[in-house]
């Protein structure tokens, strides 16, 4: 089993949908967690990190249950710019990212 | 924000010659490096972690002697692919993480793409 798990998708959605990403990671000592955002062919740069008590930044919500090991990614209003592959990261003891496969959203116009 | 930077950005060798990759943190004195492998459609894969002034830990599967790690000071560490084959192609990411005014935090370089012909 992979520590981290995503649908790989992709999602296909048209612009103003709401989309939903989640993640699983088996690690319960697992520390920090986050949502990454990777366009094609480029490095991976972080959307938002994500709190038990559950964060929101714009458009975006994360949530996290520890209990069920279990993250998600809201995204309301969808735009062609949201097109993207979202990565699922925890961090374990040293600071060491583990990345999910990534799940991959295409926003259509 | 802090900036890591990755040298060269693309690069294009032939089978059995080395390669460096230089991985700097511009702004901020990185205490770990992570050099991280993504293959096309796989995710990031971290390939070793670095400490300045000390060795390199490499995870299972990842050879020492082939991808030589080298973090000489808190603000550049170097990757060294040697013996390149086609099948070491891939897009090597280097991440710096050290202190920062709001705590602890790791940055990405935007990555280096190797092709082995």
């Amino acid at each position: 089993r992979k520590e981290v798990e995503q649908d790989p998708g992709p999602f296909n959605v048209p612009e103003g949908a709401t989309v939903a990403f989640n993640c699983t990671y088996s690690n319960s000592a697992s520390q920090s967690f986050f949502w990454y955002r990777q366009d094609c062919r480029k490095e991976p740069k972080l959307l938002m990190s994500v709190y038990s008590s559950g964060n929101e930044d714009g458009r975006f919500t994360a949530q996290l249950n520890r209990a069920s090991q279990y993250i998600s990614l809201l995204i309301r209003d969808s735009k062609l710019s949201d097109s993207a592959t979202y990565l699922c990261v925890v961090t374990n003891a040293g600071n060491m990212l583990t990345f999910g496969g990534g799940t991959r959203l295409m926003v259509k116009p | 924000g802090a900036v890591v930077s990755q040298h060269p950005s693309r690069v294009i060798c032939k089978s059995g010659t080395s390669v460096k990759i230089e991985c700097r943190s511009l702004d901020f004195q990185a205490t770990t490096m992570f050099w991280y492998r993504q293959f096309p459609k796989q995710s990031l894969m971290l390939m070793a972690t670095s400490n300045e002034g000390s060795k390199a830990t490499y995870e299972q599967g990842v050879e020492k002697d082939k991808f030589l790690i080298n973090h000489a000071s808190l603000t550049l560490s170097t990757l060294t692919v040697t013996s390149a084959h086609p099948e070491d192609s891939s897009f090597y990411i280097c991440s710096a993480w050290g202190p920062m005014t709001s705590g602890y935090e790791q940055y990405f370089g935007p990555g280096t793409r190797l092709t082995v012909t």
